[in-house]
Formats: C-alpha cells, structure tokens, sequence
C-alpha cells in the first residue's frame, strides 16, 4: 500500500506550459506539504495545508498555486513555467506537525 | 529564526570506519530534531527523531543543547549507508526546516 503518492514521476515539458502535479496520501493525516529540492539538492518547503486550509506559504512566485480539494490531496499547479522550475518536487503527509511522510517525487525538466 | 547547519556537503569513508555527519542548529525554543536519509532516486524517509532515542540501522544522534548540535553517528559504516543525510528541526506548527543535507559515500 503506498502511503503517500505522487503522479506523474517525470515530466518534461517546454518554458511556458502550465502543469499540475498530483499528490494522494491513505493515511489519514490532517498536514499535507510541497517542497521543491533543487539541483544541489537542497530541499525547501514551498507550501502546507492543514485540513484543506493554507498554513504555510513560503516565498515561492505565485505560478506555483497549491489545490486541496479534500485533506487527502493536495495538488500543485504551475503556470508561465520557466527553466529554473527544473527541480524534483516532493509531496508529504504528517498526522502530527514533526515527522512526516514523503511522496517519491516528481522530477520536472523545463526545456 | 529557525536554521539547520550541515557544514559537509560531501563526506566519503570507508567500510567498517566510524562516521559522523554533523549537524547544528539556531532556535531560541526547545527543538524537535530529525534525522531524514534519501537513498538514490527514492524518497526522503525518517531516520531517527532525537526524542524516541533508539538506534536505527546502527545510527545514534545525541541532542547536545549546549552546542546545539545533533550530529549522527555510526561506529562501522557500511556500503549500503551511502546516501543524502538531512538534518531537519520541527518548532511548535508545522514546519521542518531542513539542512543542507551532506552526501555519504562509502567506499568498499
């Protein structure tokens, strides 16, 4: 059973197309993340909702708009994309705001 | 402000040396620290969390507060150890701040 699922794994698409990534997690819990890990693999958060509720928006461009339509899912939508939005973005869960569960991650190319 | 210091980006030893991989942090509160590991192309995943204070595939991390410091540690490192090794702190909400991260090899 995966816990917390990512679609899809890779996209490659061109600079100014607009592209969603999905992301599902069965195990119940109530916080729900993004976060971007760049080329030299630093990870950063992007986004946090709780209960389909925004908690955390970092200084992330507003291309990047996270959905939640049910605190199951939380999706990432990304318009007007651009070359350095080339990076693995990883979905993750927590039931309780310390430990928390990722996704396998998206791996975006933009050419 | 919260922030996580891994100051190696890069550490390779051999197999059976001890490793440590270090790990220090900025808080002004009482911290959650974690140990998070990503072994290639998989997902980020729980490695240790400083309160449970057990010892996973043979790694230990002690929360020094006076350095602030949680540096990890393992006595005989192994081939299949060599990953991406995050530090991360959780303040009161729901934030992790993570560090870095430093990259360990281990060579046969």
């Amino acid at each position: 059973d995966t816990a917390v699922s990512q679609t899809p794994k890779y996209l490659v698409t061109q600079m100014g197309n607009d592209k969603s990534i999905k992301c599902e997690q069965n195990l119940g819990h109530d916080t729900m993340y993004w976060y971007k890990q760049d080329s030299k693999k630093f990870l950063k958060i992007m986004f946090s909702y709780n209960n389909k509720e925004l908690i955390i928006n970092e200084t992330v461009p507003n291309r990047f708009s996270p959905k939640s339509p049910d605190k199951a899912h939380l999706n990432l939508h990304i318009n007007s994309l651009e070359l350095g939005d080339s990076a693995v973005y990883f979905c993750a869960s927590s039931p309780d705001s310390y430990e928390q569960y990722f996704g396998p991650g998206t791996r975006l190319t933009v050419t | 402000a919260q922030r996580v210091t891994q100051p190696e980006k890069l550490l390779s030893v051999f197999k059976g040396a001890p490793v440590e991989l270090k790990c220090n942090y900025s808080y002004s509160g009482s911290p959650e620290l974690f140990w998070y590991v990503q072994y290639s192309r998989q997902r980020l995943q729980l490695l240790l969390r400083h309160i449970s204070r057990e010892s996973i595939k043979g790694f230990t991390a002690d929360l020094n507060k006076g350095e602030t410091s949680f540096h990890l540690k393992k006595p005989f490192a192994q081939e299949e150890d060599s990953a991406m090794y995050y530090c991360a702190l959780s303040s009161s909400g729901s934030r992790l701040t993570f560090g870095e991260g430093t990259q360990l090899t281990v060579n046969p």
